[in-house]
């Protein structure tokens, strides 16, 4: 039972253009959602967060957008650099007594193309 | 200076064998985690600690056993290993709380012959 979805396995896009990623989710539980950033042979890297409170959380070149009555998500990233090609994984927190349960989807390999 | 570190990287072994896997948090977290991300690609949690103490422990078989010995660290020994274990294993921490972030190890990538 997949509680958080990424149905994109992979997404190619132009330098300087807006790199669209997204997420599903099914548990109205969930208390944040969070972005990770994974280069290969690395662990995931925290990138962006919002919590189930808001719609919108901006840093820098990434915003991430939740939509609760669709339960979904979306990560963008403006304007795409090589150096954001990397697989993005989508997850969801329970705080379960201190301590925070992710749960991840199963990532989006992002392509940056010069 | 590294947040997280787990030893070793890589570790290649036989069915049946016995291995434990070490990670070490020098962020002065409160909760640490195991994570596995099998060939499928899927990173899913396994086991919690917080403050030493056993908080989330999912649909693990027990021949899986984590071990605390002081915040900063957390020890996972696998007994009788079995083909279905090789994955890549990643550890974290975090501190209290929904919103903080969860610092992930380099991973250690096993696998069982």
């Amino acid at each position: 039972d997949q509680q958080v979805k990424q149905n994109s396995p992979s997404l190619s896009v132009q330098e300087g253009r807006i790199s669209i990623l997204n997420c599903d989710y099914t548990n109205s539980m969930f208390d944040y959602f969070l972005w990770y950033k994974k280069y290969p042979a690395e662990g995931p890297t925290f990138l962006i967060s919002i919590s189930s409170i808001k719609d919108k959380n901006e840093d820098g070149r990434f915003t991430v957008f939740l939509n609760k009555s669709a339960k979904h998500l979306s990560l963008h990233i403006v304007p795409s650099q090589p150096g954001d090609s990397a697989v993005y994984f989508c997850a969801a927190s329970d705080l379960i007594q201190g301590a925070q349960k992710l749960v991840f989807g199963q990532g989006t390999r992002l392509t940056i193309n010069p | 200076d590294t947040a997280v570190s787990q030893t070793p990287k890589y570790l290649v072994t036989q069915m049946g064998n016995d291995k434990s896997i070490k990670c070490e948090q020098n962020l002065g977290h409160d909760t640490m985690y195991w994570y596995k991300q099998d060939s499928k690609k899927f990173l899913k949690i396994m086991f919690s600690y917080n403050n030493k103490e056993l908080i989330i422990n999912e649909t693990v078989p027990n021949r899986f056993s984590p071990k605390s010995p002081d915040k900063a660290h957390l020890n996972l020994h696998i007994n009788s290993l079995e083909l279905g274990d090789s994955a890549v294993y990643f550890c974290a921490s975090s501190q209290d709380g929904a919103a903080d972030t969860q610092y992930f190890g380099p991973g250690t990538r096993l696998t069982v012959l």
